[in-house]
């Protein structure tokens, strides 16, 4: 594909309602990434895939957060009962390789505002 | 667990002024070192990289970026900028074992002015 592509590109939801984000990588990237930026920071990781073995997910802040990619390609991001610390923009990144020298492509995001 | 300090947050210059962004990280081992650049409604583009060799990386649009080892810093650099270079700038770093996650600055604010 073009690039990686996500959706929805907005989303607010009530405080307690779930959500659920979409990434899609690029055609064929083995590696895929979740990343959550909350205002004025830096994106912080969430979560890496390597095809569909969630291989670290050491950065997800809560059990209310859940990743999947269960076809190697496609990954959605699913947050439980959102709380208003849940705001920021979600960023999905992907990258050909495993590899630590591999560049990560990012997409647009999603920004999720919960009121 | 690494870290990536910024020095500045926003950063107002005028056109044709000289930029020097600082980024300092904290580790103890083999790093790779990028800078991501991000326009006003666009997303993260990588604008540089380093992994290894010659210390001064050169990017896109003129860019370029000095990694002095004994200073654990990658400070990015342009001679002269340009009112189209008024963006977000994230450095990065990622540890050089396995496929290691991006550790990301809190990002500098670069507003030029025309």
């Amino acid at each position: 594909g073009a690039g990686v592509s996500q959706s929805p590109r907005y989303k607010v939801a009530k405080r307690g309602q779930d959500v659920a984000l979409r990434c899609d990588p690029i055609s064929g990237h083995v590696s895929l990434f979740w990343y959550q930026q909350a205002l004025g920071q830096g994106p912080e990781f969430l979560t890496y895939f390597q095809n569909e073995a969630q291989l670290d997910k050491s950065g997800l802040p809560s059990d209310r957060f859940f990743a999947e990619r269960p076809e190697g390609s496609v990954s959605t991001l699913k947050i439980q009962r959102t709380q208003q610390e849940d705001s920021a923009v979600y960023l999905c990144a992907s990258s050909a390789l495993q590899g630590s020298t591999d560049t990560q492509y990012f997409g647009p995001g999603t920004r999720l505002t919960v009121l | 667990a690494q870290s990536v300090s910024q020095h500045n947050h926003h950063v107002i210059l005028s056109e044709a002024a000289s930029l020097e962004l600082g980024c300092n990280y904290s580790y103890g081992g083999t790093v790779n070192l990028f800078w991501y650049v991000q326009y006003p409604g666009q997303h993260l583009q990588l604008l540089l990289k380093y992994f290894s060799g010659d210390p001064l990386v050169k990017g896109i649009k003129g860019f370029e970026a000095e990694f002095i080892k004994s200073k654990f810093s990658f400070n990015l650099r342009k001679p002269s900028v340009q009112w189209s270079d008024t963006a977000e700038y994230f450095c990065a770093v990622k540890t050089n074992s396995g496929y290691s996650t991006l550790t990301f600055g809190k990002g500098t604010m670069l507003l030029v002015s025309p």
